[in-house]
């Protein structure tokens, strides 16, 4: 089956930086890449995804990049503000979704 | 996306009782899925949730332990049964968006149950 690995855990920046988040996967079958963020409480929201069709993906100060090649793709956020301090889950998918372990990310004023 | 309504949206229970989670969407779907997400953890496929046919389960989980409910296309139970502090979790309903073919997974808000 497919294996997701997610990268860092825990990530603090100040607010302004940017954020990185970078996931790797296994099965070459898996064709949609999406991204959840999940407050405190709350379900994961789908903030952004990419289909293996697409390199990249922007939606304001969020993006999301694929490496078909090399199985991995990455998130972006620019412009980081304290509201965007969430735990953020990549997920592959074919038939299925697998999702990654979650980074922590702290935005600090 | 869909409008994803969960309840009871937490809950804590006491050992070797059971609770019933629902589940009821906005629109009508055709499969409805069950996470579980442990503390701290990343989510996991309990089942799908399939209307007029029993619930598909992944492995590592049972109908026995985790009966599931689809009367309609709008509304789905799970039942944690015979509960243990293990089973502390938050419980998650999803459903793919209004265009299925589009792959896209929405969630509701959990159910985060504490067993004591």
């Amino acid at each position: 089956g497919e294996n997701v690995e997610q990268h860092p855990s825990t990530l603090s920046v100040q607010e302004g930086d940017s954020a990185v988040i970078k996931c790797t996967y296994s099965d070459s079958a898996s064709n949609y890449f999406p991204w959840y963020k999940q407050e405190l409480g709350k379900g994961p929201q789908l903030i952004i995804d990419i289909r293996s069709n697409v390199g990249e993906k922007k939606d304001q100060r969020i993006a999301v990049t694929l490496n078909k090649t090399a199985k991995h793709f990455s998130l972006h956020i620019t412009e980081t503000q304290p509201e965007d301090s969430a735990v953020y889950f990549c997920a592959a998918s074919s038939d299925q979704f697998y999702f990654g372990t979650g980074t922590s990310l702290t935005v600090i004023p | 996306s869909a409008v994803i309504s969960q309840k009871p949206s937490r809950d804590i229970c006491q050992r070797g009782t059971s609770l019933t989670i629902q589940c009821q969407v906005d629109s009508q779907v055709t499969m409805m899925f069950w996470y579980r997400q442990q503390p701290g953890q990343s989510l996991t496929l309990i089942a799908t949730a399939n209307q007029g046919s029993e619930a598909t389960y992944e492995s590592g989980f049972v109908i026995d332990k985790f009966p599931i409910s689809r009367p309609n296309l709008t509304f789905s139970t799970l039942t944690v049964s015979n509960m243990s502090p293990e089973d502390s979790s938050i419980y998650l309903c999803s459903v793919e968006g209004v265009h299925a073919d589009t792959g896209e997974l929405f969630f509701g808000e959990g159910s985060r149950l504490t067993v004591l």
